[in-house]
């Protein structure tokens, strides 16, 4: 089983619609979970961390539940800026400190 | 947020030649750093972590002789990719670990190499 499993997708929204991502991970003992955000031949960016009460930046909301072990990423009125792969990652604990746990990425589009 | 650089972000090169390309953290000394690959359409795979002053510990499956990893200094590491080959071609991305407060650590990313061997 991997680490960290995501619904590849892709994604095609309309500007303006609300999407969601989900992530499971199989590690109980992680502890840092992060959504990024890979553009095509781009480096992966930190796009937010997930706490375990939730949080939001703006548009972009994430929701960790630590008993099912899942991940979530909320966008709001999408923009056509947010096409791009979002990748759930989860950290490594013990032996494995600081190792990030890397899904495949869900790719999303967004069309005028 | 915390900046790192690599170099080349490009390169192409002959096969059977070697290439070294540099990952450097900007404003934070890292001890960790990793290196991963990534090909087209799939995940970054990682390749090994390496820790400034003492050897790199690679992932199953990867050549420790082939990818030679120097983290010589706190904010310098190097993947020297030898004698490669058109199958190495490929996006490297290096990472620098930042332990945070909270343990709310993170990584910081490399813009890359694109690496293409002929």
């Amino acid at each position: 089983r991997k680490e960290v499993e995501q619904d590849p997708g892709p994604f095609n929204v309309p500007e303006g619609a609300t999407v969601a991502f989900n992530c499971t991970y199989s590690n109980s003992a992680s502890q840092s979970f992060f959504w990024y955000r890979q553009d095509c031949r781009k480096e992966p960016k930190l796009l937010m961390s997930v706490y375990s009460s939730g949080n939001e930046d703006g548009r972009f909301t994430a929701q960790l539940n630590r008993a099912s072990q899942y991940i979530s990423l909320l966008i709001r009125d999408s923009k056509l800026s947010d096409s791009a792969t979002y990748l759930c990652v989860v950290n490594g604990r013990g032996s494995t400190l600081g190792r990030l746990y890397f899904g495949r990425g869900t790719q999303l589009t967004v069309w005028p | 947020g915390a900046v790192v650089s690599q170099h080349p972000s490009w390169v192409i090169c002959k096969s059977g030649t070697s290439v070294k390309i540099e990952c450097r953290s900007l404003d934070f000394q890292a001890t960790t750093m990793f290196w991963y690959r990534q090909f087209p359409k799939q995940s970054l795979m990682l390749m090994a972590t390496s820790n400034e002053g003492s050897k790199a510990t690679y992932e199953q499956g990867v050549e420790k002789d082939k990818f030679l990893i120097n983290h010589a200094s706190l904010t310098l590491s190097t993947l020297t990719v030898t004698s490669a080959h058109p199958e190495d071609s490929s996006f490297y991305i290096c990472s620098a670990y930042l332990s945070g407060t909270s343990g709310r650590d993170t990584q910081y990313f490399g813009p890359g190499t694109r690496l293409t061997v002929l």
